[in-house]
């Protein structure tokens, strides 16, 4: 009965390949959030989504590109990784993009080498 | 812009003892204030919340009150645990707005 999965929870990569992360949530939530999480624990919003549709993209370089088939899935994916895309990454939702509680996921920490 | 400013840490207390996590915050109009936990290894959970003036958010001991005259939503617990040890963010939500923006979180460890 988990809320907001996210796979998956470890991902260790050399620099330059391409991954996925995908994230999922059954609460019915029409917005979903991806957020960075630096390692001295810093949160920072990178893309919003709404029914599918992005509604905000804040600085972040174009090798992310995030990809929400349907309002319960938000996929990030990043091509050419580098070392300070090392993070861990959360995703999240919420009921609608004007709902001030957001729910979280248990996070992906990826590791560029 | 908006922005949150939370107490340094990291914070290491003995069992029992009182807490207090200071966070301060910038914003115009009335948002919604949160505290977000992270326990080790695991994601973010909802803490508490408090949504407009005087409100008290109040969730396992823990408190907090959103107090618009020194703009604050200081967290505190009267006697602590160790399995309270964690990281905790304040957290505040524009109303119109759609995302969150946080604190840089605070480092809690509990002793026995």
């Amino acid at each position: 009965d988990t809320a907001v999965s996210q796979t998956p929870k470890y991902l260790v990569t050399q620099m330059g390949n391409d991954k996925s992360i995908k994230c999922e949530q059954n609460l019915g939530h029409d917005t979903m959030y991806w957020y960075k999480q630096d390692s001295k624990k810093f949160l920072k919003i990178m893309f919003s989504y709404n029914n599918k549709e992005l509604i905000i993209n804040e600085t972040v370089p174009n090798r992310f590109s995030p990809k929400s088939p349907d309002k319960a899935h938000l996929n990030l994916h990043i091509n050419s990784l580098e070392l300070g895309d090392s993070a861990v990454y959360f995703c999240a939702s919420s009921l609608t993009t004007s709902a001030d509680t957001q729910y979280f996921g248990p996070g992906t920490r990826l590791t560029v080498l | 812009g908006d922005s949150v400013t939370q107490m340094e840490g990291p914070v290491t207390l003995s069992e029992e003892a009182f807490l207090t996590i200071n966070c301060t915050y910038t914003a115009t109009g009335y948002p919604s204030l949160f505290w977000y936990v992270q326990y080790p290894g695991e994601g973010l959970q909802l803490l508490l919340k408090a949504t407009k003036a005087d409100d008290k958010g109040s969730n396992k001991g823990f408190e907090a009150t959103y107090r618009k005259e020194t703009t604050s939503f200081h967290l505190e617990k009267g006697s602590v645990q160790v399995s309270d040890s964690a990281v905790y963010f304040c957290a505040l939500h524009k109303t119109g707005a759609n995302n969150l923006f946080f604190g840089t979180g605070t480092r809690l460890t509990v002793i026995p």
